[in-house]
């Protein structure tokens, strides 16, 4: 089974600066990915960022970067130039790919205020 | 990148009675639908899995005959909560995926599904 922690319930950060929200998991599987995803308050889900256990390079889309230290099992996000509209859950997410269908399991997610 | 429609976004209905959720895939073809929950302030919890033509894939604690999941077609999957009471207030999203399972692929989600029950 997989297990995804986020130990972070809520974080502030200053409009322009640079955040790190953290994510750790588990999984006994040697092939997975992992995911960010942003909820804000109006419900929908949007895709980040993603990260497969066998990439050599950190992910990075834009201002969010994935920071995978694989022997830690951490893929924390940095959010870089945080804008207001940044402010929101992250989650973050994984999902073995030992079979074709398994789902997104999530974290509990971290609760981003950029303030001005 | 794909798009997921849920309808109705939201809902309130009386107690004891159904509501249907559809969750469609607009511009690609989904085998796999999953079904999600999400009390407020919390994680999302996957209720389902979806394949298109057979019988869903509850996970553990959530009751087949009070959630009901119909995946028809490779487009439209729907989640019929039945008999419904306060407790089952929450925000259901549902999620699709384009392709059968292969690394790296994206998880697409609706918009999510409000249903508040007096």
């Amino acid at each position: 089974a997989q297990k995804i922690t986020q130990t972070q319930p809520g974080m502030f950060v200053q409009e322009k600066e640079a955040v790190t929200l953290d994510c750790t998991y588990d999984t006994s599987d040697p092939s997975y990915g992992l995911f960010w995803y942003k909820q804000p308050s109006s419900g929908e889900m949007i895709f980040l960022i993603y990260q497969g256990s066998y990439d050599q390079q950190n992910a990075t889309e834009g201002r969010y970067s994935l920071n995978f230290q694989k022997a830690r099992k951490s893929a924390n996000l940095v959010i870089s130039a945080s804008q207001l509209g940044d402010s929101a859950m992250y989650f973050c997410a994984m999902r073995a790919f030992y079979s074709g269908n398994t789902p997104l399991v999530f974290g509990k997610g971290t609760r981003l205020s950029v303030i001005a | 990148g794909a798009v997921v429609s849920q309808h109705p976004s939201r809902v309130i209905c009386k107690s004891g009675t159904s509501v249907k959720i559809e969750c469609r895939s607009l511009d690609f073809q989904a085998t796999t639908m999953f079904w999600y929950r999400q009390f407020p302030k919390q994680s999302l919890m996957l209720m389902a899995t979806s394949n298109e033509g057979s019988k869903a894939t509850y996970e553990q604690g959530v009751e087949k005959d009070k959630f009901l999941i119909n995946h028809a077609s490779l487009t439209l999957s729907t989640l019929t909560v039945t008999s419904a009471h306060p407790e089952d207030s929450s925000f259901y999203i549902c999620s699709a995926r384009d392709k059968p399972g292969g690394a790296g692929d994206t998880q697409y989600f609706g918009p999510g599904t409000r249903l508040t029950v007096l």
